[in-house]
């Protein structure tokens, strides 16, 4: 176990559905981010947040809204998404200087968008 | 904008033996860091590795090294003692200097079997 959790593990879900990942880390690490998986494509950051301040936005649609309310849990609320948003996303968080310093990841969340 | 490239979609290897796995980047930055990411089956990503570029001397980990070589832009990793644990996909990172548009850029990483 490393630390960070992740909620559902797998997720199917309409078009017009909304639905929330959640992350939490038991790590006591003030940085936390989210990044999508997609088959035969390069791991993409979406969002970091350091000290629940949200410091970077990768050109991520808005369909997709991040939520830091407190630095161990982290959330990715879901609405009207489209099929090929459909990827394993996967959650980290790391203490210290942010994305630079030894991320920890969640198992990821398996989302299929039908 | 930084690239990372790995070659080789996949590899394999004999237990017990070495294997290297190839990373090469494009960067016009002096500063940055490289990372070796694992990830087995269960899907999570465990960092191997860390390498800092002013750094000359190379990462060491237990089994893990690698081979920076900084001119060349090549970041490959090193498995000496090859577990079948060890089987995973690998993905290769670049990271430059803490700043405003600082990214964290990955390969599209390279899957690893050992044969017992």
């Amino acid at each position: 176990e490393t630390g960070v959790t992740q909620t559902p593990r797998h997720l199917v879900m309409g078009m017009t559905n909304k639905k929330s990942l959640k992350c939490e880390q038991h790590l006591g690490h003030n940085a936390m981010y989210w990044y999508k998986q997609s088959a035969k494509k390069p791991l993409e950051l979406m969002f970091v947040y350091n000290f629940k301040e949200q410091t970077e936005n990768n050109s991520v649609p808005s369909r997709f809204s991040p939520e830091c309310p407190n630095s161990s849990h982290l959330f990715l609320h879901l609405h009207t998404l489209q099929p090929e948003d459909s990827a394993l996303y996967l959650c980290a968080s790391s203490q210290g200087r942010v994305l630079t310093d030894t991320q920890y990841f969640g198992p990821g969340t398996r989302l299929t968008v039908l | 904008a930084q690239t990372v490239t790995q070659s080789q979609p996949e590899m394999s290897v004999q237990e017990a033996e070495t294997v290297t796995l190839s990373c090469t980047y494009d960067t016009s930055e002096s500063d940055y860091y490289l990372f070796w990411y694992k990830q087995p089956p269960s899907r999570q990503m465990i960092l191997v590795i860390r390498q800092e570029a002013y750094k000359q001397q190379n990462a060491t980990e237990n089994r893990f090294s690698v081979n920076f070589q900084k001119a060349a832009k090549s970041f490959s990793l090193k498995i000496s003692d090859s577990q079948l644990g060890d089987a995973a996909m690998y993905f290769c990172a670049y990271r430059s200097a803490p700043g405003a548009n600082s990214k964290l850029t990955f390969g599209k990483g390279i899957t690893l079997s050992v044969r017992p």
